[in-house]
């Protein structure tokens, strides 16, 4: 049940984009299509952003988008508002431990 | 809505046990397979437990696995946590999480707000 890998900060200027990328194993993100991204503001609970690679949520921007890679998943921010700064989080099924295994967070700053 | 309250939440010295709760409202609660993720202080977010919704089934992190156990009483819409032989590392914001109908392919898609748990001498 190893943590997935997340660059621990990033950063943009309001209007640009930005992409946060998810690490993981053949065991895990390689395999399944089942990563999901949340996002948390400080003292506040984790949001679902996105899920099953790609989906939003219902009420959740289109300036995000997910995607997925060999083991490597993505979450791309796109016209990047200062509502944005926040924790984000990607997580995965991991089949071969029947359990599901979180990314250590990465902290998103705008300029 | 989807309501996630939990509590039970304390102080408590290494080596003891807790139980915390969670009162679910807002969705049909034996429809769903439920959660408990945590938190530790300043730290990310780390899987802890996941029960079927008919509670038959149940899996655990490496970490709390023999330690802990949940369950839940479909007739009140709560989940639980029994927590024995706690350690200060297992000091953390626990979150009690929705999760699907299908237990691995649906996401955790609402989150309570925490109930702090802190084990200390």
């Amino acid at each position: 049940q190893s943590a997935l890998t997340q660059p621990a900060s990033v950063s943009g200027s309001p209007g640009q984009s930005l992409t946060i990328s998810c690490t993981g194993t053949s065991s895990d993100v390689g395999s399944y299509n089942l990563v999901s991204w949340f996002q948390q503001h400080p003292g506040k609970a984790p949001k679902l952003i996105i899920f099953e690679g790609y989906k939003r949520p219902s009420g959740v921007s289109s300036r995000f988008t997910g995607s997925r890679s060999g083991n490597t998943a993505s979450l791309t921010i796109s016209g990047l508002q200062a509502e944005d700064e926040a924790d984000y989080y990607c997580s995965s099924y991991a089949g071969s431990s029947a359990s599901f295994v979180f990314g250590a967070g990465t902290k998103v700053a705008v300029l | 809505e989807v309501h996630l309250v939990e509590s039970g939440g304390v102080e408590v010295q290494p080596g003891g046990s807790l139980r915390l709760s969670c009162a679910a409202s807002g969705f049909t609660f034996d429809d769903y397979a439920m959660h408990w993720v945590r938190q530790a202080p300043g730290s990310g977010l780390e899987w802890v437990s996941l029960i079927t919704w008919d509670g038959d089934n149940t899996y655990y992190a490496d970490s709390v696995k023999g330690r802990f156990t949940i369950s839940r009483t479909n007739s009140k819409n709560s989940l639980y946590l029994q927590m024995n032989s706690l350690s200060p590392e297992d000091t953390a914001l626990y979150f009690c999480v929705k999760g699907g109908v299908d237990v691995w392919t649906e996401p955790l898609d609402h989150w309570g707000q925490g109930t702090l748990v802190t084990v200390s001498s």
